[in-house]
């Protein structure tokens, strides 16, 4: 069965910081790859996908993520956070594209001024 | 509309009633999947509709829920007998079959049992 962890539950960051949140799945085949964002009382809005090609994807709000099929790991990066990334992102898992996703438990990112 | 619409956003119910959560999808997209967000957790896959048919019902996680797509395009997940442990976020989403088309989530319903 496939699983994602991801392994903070919480991270704080100053603005203007980097910030990196980790991802690791479990599944048997090649997976498809996505980070969600979901902001307090809203659904959960994709920031990038990973199916194939390229293992570094880029992503809307200046997200980027690199696969690491060694390391079975989809980390998620930014280079400078702005206060409104403070949000909760979650990391899932599919055997397809339009397949059921299995999520990660999130990571809830609060931004220092 | 232009996203995935769920009606209602908040919804209270007395243990032991009968609820109806509804959701419209993006125009023309075959598929629908449910999913349950429990407070503080990630989704949980419920179940999945191509059209019409219910062909995953895997995550429902008792008879006393039902999911229903009747016409391919709407989609009705309804819980009877609703106990305290229902109470969570109800996610639905939609995707095109057509290419490596990812999932497009609604807002929610939130349900509170009391």
């Amino acid at each position: 069965a496939q699983s994602v962890t991801q392994p903070d539950i919480h991270i704080t960051v100053s603005e203007g910081a980097s910030l990196e949140l980790r991802c690791n799945y479990s599944y048997g085949a090649t997976p498809y790859l996505f980070w969600y964002v979901q902001s307090p009382g809203q659904g959960l809005q994709l920031l990038l996908k990973y199916f194939s090609g390229d293992t570094l994807v880029q992503g809307i709000k200046g997200f980027e993520a690199e696969f690491k099929r060694s390391q079975s790991s989809f980390n998620l990066r930014k280079p400078s956070v702005h206060w409104s990334d403070a949000a909760e992102y979650f990391c899932a898992v599919g055997k397809a594209a339009g397949n059921k996703l299995t999520f990660g438990g999130g990571t809830r990112v609060l931004v220092k001024p | 509309g232009a996203g995935v619409s769920q009606s209602p956003r908040y919804k209270v119910a007395k243990r032991g009633q009968d609820v109806a959560l509804r959701c419209d999808p993006i125009s023309g997209h075959v598929s629908l999947f449910w999913y349950q967000q429990a407070l503080g957790q990630g989704p949980e896959f419920l179940t999945y509709f191509q059209n019409e048919a219910q062909l995953d019902k895997s995550g429902l996680p008792s008879d006393r829920f039902f999911a229903e797509r009747p016409e391919g395009s709407v989609s009705t997940l309804k819980i009877q007998r609703t106990q305290q442990e229902d109470s969570a976020v109800y996610l639905c989403a939609s995707s095109s079959e057509t290419g490596k088309k990812p999932q497009h989530f609604g807002d929610g319903t939130r349900l509170s049992i009391l």
